[in-house]
C-alpha cells in the first residue's frame, strides 16, 4: 500500500462547477499536509499548507484534513480554465511523501 | 524575490557520463531537498541536506548518486554513469531554517539519456 494514495484521473468539469479533490494516507505519524498545483513542464507550486486536522481557507481554495480517517481535500470553488493542471498532495514534514497527482480540465 | 533556481533546466548526456544538476534555493533558506519525478508518478524523496550536511539521504539510489550543499553557492546533485533509467525530472525545493514551513520547489531539471 502506498503512504498516500491519489485518484489520477482525469476529472473533467464545466467552468464554474465545485471540484474536490482527495487523498488518503496510511501514516498516522504525518502531522503536515499540502497541495501543489503543477502545470506541464514546471515545478509544484505550493497551494495550501496544513498542520494536524481541521479546515484552511484562502481564497477560492478550501483544504481538509481528517486525521480520523486519514482523508484530505481539496475544494476549488468557482473553478477556472486556468485551474487545468496536476494537483499533487503531499503529507510529511522534511522528507515528503507525494501522490501521483489528480489531473484537472476545466472546460470554458 | 527570487524562488527556487534550477540549472540547466535540460540536460542530455550519453550513457556512461555524468550529470550535474545544480539547485539555488530562495534567498534565507537553508534546508535544500531533491525529489525525483519519472513518467506517470508522483514525485519521490531522494535526499535532504543543509549546509555542508546530509541530513536524510533515505531516498537516495546506493551507487552513482551523490548530493552536496557546500558552504557556498548551490546544491548540486551528482549522477555518475547515467543509465537510460535516470532519465526523469529532477526537482528541488528550499525551506526556511524555521521549523514548520513548507517547502517551495524550482521549476526542475530535465534529464534524457541517450
Amino acid at each position: 500500500q502506498k503512504e498516500v494514495e491519489q485518484d489520477p484521473g482525469p476529472l473533467s468539469v464545466p467552468e464554474g462547477a465545485i471540484v474536490s479533490l482527495n487523498c488518503t494516507y496510511s501514516n498516522s505519524a504525518f502531522q503536515y499536509f499540502m497541495w501543489y498545483r503543477q502545470y506541464s513542464r514546471k515545478g509544484p507550486e505550493l497551494l495550501m499548507y496544513t498542520y494536524s486536522s481541521g479546515n484552511k481557507e484562502d481564497g477560492r481554495f478550501t483544504a481538509q484534513v481528517d486525521k480520523s480517517s486519514k482523508y484530505i481535500s481539496l475544494f476549488i470553488r468557482d473553478s477556472q480554465p486556468s485551474d487545468s493542471a496536476t494537483y499533487l498532495c503531499a503529507a510529511g514534514f522534511q522528507k515528503l511523501v507525494f501522490g501521483t497527482g489528480t489531473r484537472l480540465l476545466v472546460s470554458p | 524575490n527570487a524562488g527556487v533556481m534550477q540549472n540547466p533546466r535540460h540536460l542530455v548526456r550519453r550513457r556512461g557520463q555524468e550529470a550535474r544538476l545544480r539547485c539555488s534555493p530562495v534567498k534565507g533558506h537553508s534546508h535544500v531537498y531533491w525529489y525525483r519525478q519519472l513518467p506517470e508518478e508522483g514525485l519521490k524523496f531522494m535526499v535532504y541536506l543543509q549546509k555542508e550536511n546530509i541530513i536524510d539521504e533515505s531516498g537516495m539510489p546506493k551507487e552513482r548518486f551523490s548530493a552536496e550543499f557546500p558552504k557556498e553557492g548551490p546544491s548540486i546533485l551528482r549522477i555518475q554513469q547515467v543509465v537510460r533509467g535516470d532519465s526523469a525530472a529532477y526537482f528541488c525545493a528550499s525551506s526556511p531554517p524555521t521549523g514548520g514551513q513548507p517547502q517551495h520547489f524550482g521549476d526542475g531539471t530535465r534529464l534524457s539519456i541517450l
